[in-house]
């Protein structure tokens, strides 16, 4: 089955130690979305690539960085994560056209704690 | 700025009805998405309204009135396993997705 896939679904690392999240995509669309999410709360859209090209939310931290080398995989890196970087963070793609509103399918998410 | 309002939680019994409202300002519209989000899982998506009126699946309708800003989720036939957040997201003038916070929903027996 064509889906989002997120590795991985649980992260543990260290006050200040980079790490990386990584999501890959067999549905061949050409957005790709990062999303943090806390408890009880929106998701909060970090950045997204429009095929290439890289948007960035006006208030993500510097801290956060994403790669998307080929259209199926994307990175998050968090450079040196806080306390407060500690949330599940979501995958997401869609297959956008200048007129177009396609749902965003999600992956299962990695959630992300900080020691 | 750009608001969407949902309840927090809402309560219901299994095999009853329930309806989720949603109300939003944006700058601009494009459709509006609900998601069920089960603890500790992604969102998935349940439907999509970009024109007035209600859009039918299974157990699960979607109501949207563009005039009013306000949609709402209904539920029939409640099962334990719609025991979840229920998130509503507007799709702006930009094409951005703007969320909600979710409506947690329990069943009870």
């Amino acid at each position: 089955d064509a889906m989002v896939i997120q590795n991985p679904r649980y992260q543990v690392t260290q006050f200040g130690k980079p790490v990386t999240l990584s999501c890959s995509q067999t549905l061949n669309h050409n957005v790709m979305y990062w999303y943090q999410q806390k408890s009880s709360q929106a998701p909060k859209l970090l950045f997204h690539y429009y095929d290439k090209d890289f948007n960035n939310e006006a208030d993500t931290p510097d801290n956060f960085q994403s790669r998307r080398p080929n259209t199926s995989f994307c990175f998050l890196d968090i450079r040196s994560p806080g306390l407060g970087d500690a949330a599940m963070y979501l995958c997401a793609t869609s297959r956008e056209g200048h007129s177009g509103a396609q749902p965003q399918h999600f992956g299962d998410g990695t959630r992300l704690s900080i020691l | 700025g750009q608001n969407i309002d949902q309840p927090t939680e809402m309560t219901a019994t299994e095999g009853a009805i329930v309806q989720i409202n949603c109300t939003y300002q944006t700058s601009g519209f494009n459709g509006l998405f609900w998601y069920q989000q089960h603890a500790g899982e992604a969102p998935t998506f349940l439907s999509y309204n970009v024109l007035d009126g209600l859009e039918e699946k299974g157990r699960f309708s979607s109501f949207l009135s563009r005039s009013k800003g306000y949609s709402y989720l209904l539920l029939k036939e409640l099962q334990m396993k719609d025991s979840a957040s229920y998130l509503c997201a507007v799709l702006d003038s930009n094409y951005q997705l703007i969320w909600g916070a979710g409506t947690k929903l329990i069943i009870k027996p």
